[in-house]
């Protein structure tokens, strides 16, 4: 079975100071990793993944995650917060062995961003 | 370009009434999904369409029955409302076997029953 943890239910942080979301995944084989952002009132966006490679991934407004394989942790992180930023965020992962027609997805409950002005 | 549409945006339903949820893509992916997002909770596969006639089970269907006639439309029918239905439900569709993961997501239908 696969599992994603997000411990932390939300995450505030002062515009322009860095911001980290935290990740912590399980699952049987090797990873597929991504992350995901909610607006207020929308669908959920594409933001990255982790396939294989190097294990700092850049993704979609400046977002980066490190992939710790040992840890096993998928933490989305920023340099520099911006307000527009403040939003729910979604981690989530797949066995790279799933079996054909296995396309579920495992998301985390979701961190709520807010970066204060 | 339109992306994932879905309809309606909000509702309420009376314990044991129907509804069906449209779904419709005009990116020609042939990979389509209904997710169910509770408070406090990550998304939960309700149903999924690797293409038109094809449709699985995912981790919570029961309730829930789905159909895919046309590569662009996946409607969601729920028979007979039950409060544990109450949700925000999302359809979501993807390109295919190249990039199953990168998920386009319509903007959700807020469904209350009571």
């Amino acid at each position: 079975a696969q599992s994603v943890a997000q411990p932390e239910d939300q995450v505030n942080v002062a515009e322009g100071n860095p911001l980290t979301v935290k990740c912590t995944y399980s699952v049987s084989g090797n990873p597929y990793l991504f992350w995901y952002v909610q607006y207020p009132n929308r669908g959920l966006q594409f933001l990255l993944k982790y396939i294989t490679g190097d294990n700092l991934v850049k993704g979609s407004y400046g977002f980066e995650a490190e992939f710790n394989k040992s840890q096993t942790s998928f933490h989305l992180k920023k340099p520099s917060a911006l307000v527009s930023d403040s939003a729910l965020y979604f981690c989530a992962v797949r066995d790279a062995y799933s079996g054909a027609g296995s396309y579920q997805l495992t998301f985390g409950k979701g961190t709520k961003l807010s970066v204060i002005p | 370009n339109a992306g994932v549409t879905q309809t309606p945006k909000f509702r309420i339903l009376k314990i044991g009434q129907s509804m069906t949820l449209q779904c419709t893509q005009d990116m020609n992916h042939n990979y389509m999904y209904w997710y169910r997002q509770d408070p406090g909770m990550g998304l939960k596969l309700i149903y999924y369409s690797v293409g038109a006639g094809i449709t699985d089970k995912g981790e919570v269907p029961n309730g829930y029955n789905v159909s895919r006639s046309t590569t662009e439309d996946f409607p969601l029918r729920l028979e007979l409302a039950a409060p544990s239905q109450t949700s925000v439900y999302f359809c979501a569709s993807s390109l295919g076997q190249l990039h199953p993961e990168k998920l386009f997501f319509g903007s959700g239908t807020q469904l209350s029953v009571l």
